[in-house]
């Protein structure tokens, strides 16, 4: 079974640019979760969806950040414009079922640099 | 914020059994203790969770106290490749979003 992709795995852009990330979901699982590290900080979560709704976005930093899973698959992650500051690696999970932590299924994260 | 406090870091020798301890006081009846671990370059991936009573599975062993304060997770012979930070995180079962802490920094060393 094919685990949680990620593309890309690397981008380097400068700010002001526009960066799309996207995330492969487990197949079949109904909930994907976004989070993102930033430099020396803690992993940080950004939103949840329930097929191709949002269930939780608290964690979205701005209106510059755009989540979609249209179709309720596979998820984008837009950044419009970046700044420096959205640096960092960005991780998708999924999981079969809402609620129960322990069910959440990591990719290997998308490594953002905003010069 | 992380309910939680780990050390910043520990070693532990190669094929030792690593014990990673954990704190959390203000733990709730219907919040579980989770373990997670990131490797290098790769996702947080799920170790263990439990509630009251310790629990073993294929990877690791939790040993909660028993007024749950603190709980510890154990790895029974590392290896390199376990080599890793580990996060201890409390959370209620229907709870979807995990909050990480800063974790603790596990060198395993040959």
């Amino acid at each position: 079974e094919a685990g949680v992709t990620q593309f890309p795995s690397h981008s380097v852009i400068e700010k002001g640019q526009t960066v799309t990330l996207r995330c492969d979901p487990i197949s079949g699982h109904d909930n994907l979760y976004w989070y993102r590290r930033v430099m020396g900080k803690e992993i940080k979560f950004l939103l949840h969806f329930v097929k191709e709704s949002k269930q939780d976005e608290s964690g979205m930093p701005n209106n510059r950040f755009l989540a979609e899973r249209t179709g309720g698959t596979y998820s984008t992650l837009k950044v419009q414009p970046a700044e420096l500051e959205d640096s960092g690696v960005y991780f998708c999970a999924s999981s079969p079922r809402t609620g129960g932590t322990d069910t959440q299924y990591f990719g290997p994260g998308t490594r953002l640099t905003v010069l | 914020d992380a309910k939680t406090t780990q050390p910043t870091s520990m070693d532990c020798a190669e094929g030792r059994a690593a014990n990673l301890p954990c704190n959390h006081s203000t733990i709730s009846g219907n919040e579980y203790v989770y373990w997670y671990r990131q490797i290098h370059s790769q996702g947080p991936q799920y170790i263990i969770h439990g509630l009251k009573n310790n629990e073993t599975n294929e990877m690791a062993s939790l040993i909660i106290t028993e007024d749950r304060k603190s709980s510890t997770l154990i790895l029974p012979h590392a290896t390199l490749r376990d080599t890793a930070v580990y996060y201890c995180i409390v959370s209620r079962w229907r709870d979807d979003k995990i909050i990480f802490g800063k974790g603790t920094r596990l060198h395993i060393l040959p």
